[in-house]
């Protein structure tokens, strides 16, 4: 199936911690996001990258990080995690004429 | 501020009714466009207006761009329990790499 795929789908873990997200799309899109939604649903932007250079940084704290191996995959590190970093985090991609494709999300709990 | 207003925030209704949200902005665009998202997925587009006035329909989805390209409605005619979900209007960046700039969202509630 052609999507945006990402894993885990659920991530729990402690204060302090420090953990990946990982997301790969096969639509050809030359370009990938990351965004944030928050508990009231407001979805908002963090990263964009276009051909694996970024382009967009949305005062995100340093301790996100995202890395783009090639076109096809952008990853999100993030570095002691605090409890407000619990959200919903959402891949997605896009390509002018083919409009935004999103993955199904990697709900992220901090304890 | 937002830069688009979304209304109402929620919104819950028995089957066969008929509503309208609202996408509102002081701000002109070259397109606005419409999301849906189910719960444990990913907001999936809907449809994109371009042209100031226009109307597209799908299926029960009626979709419309104001004149003056500040404002867009949804109008679903006779709700469905599968209509259920958070509706959200976007801006799109001018490029291909323009980020999403979304609305606060709807969430729509349909009783059986």
């Amino acid at each position: 199936d052609t999507a945006v795929s990402q894993t885990p789908k659920y991530l729990v873990t402690q204060m302090g911690n420090d953990k990946s997200i990982k997301c790969e799309q096969n639509l050809g899109h030359d370009t990938m996001y990351w965004y944030k939604q928050d508990s009231k649903k407001f979805l908002k932007i963090m990263f964009s990258y276009n051909n694996k250079e970024l382009i967009i940084n949305e005062t995100v704290p340093n301790r996100f990080s995202p890395k783009s191996p090639d076109k096809a995959h952008l990853n999100l590190h993030i570095n002691s995690l605090e409890l407000g970093d619990s959200a919903v985090y959402f891949c997605a991609s896009s390509q002018i004429g083919s409009g935004y494709t999103f993955g199904s999300g990697t709900r992220l709990t901090v304890v | 501020t937002q830069l688009l207003e979304q209304s109402p925030q929620f919104l819950s209704i028995q089957e066969g009714e008929n509503l309208t949200v609202y996408c509102n902005s002081s701000s002109v665009f070259s397109s606005l466009q419409w999301y849906r998202q189910e719960p444990g997925e990913g907001p999936v587009l809907l449809v994109t207006v371009v042209t100031g006035g226009e109307v597209k329909k799908l299926k029960r989805l009626t979709f419309q761009f104001g004149d003056a390209r500040k404002d867009s409605s949804l109008h679903i005619t006779a709700a469905q329990p599968g209509d259920t979900g958070l509706y959200l209007c976007a801006y799109a960046g001018g490029t291909s790499y323009g980020k999403l700039t979304f609305g606060q969202g709807t969430i729509l509630t349909v009783h059986p």
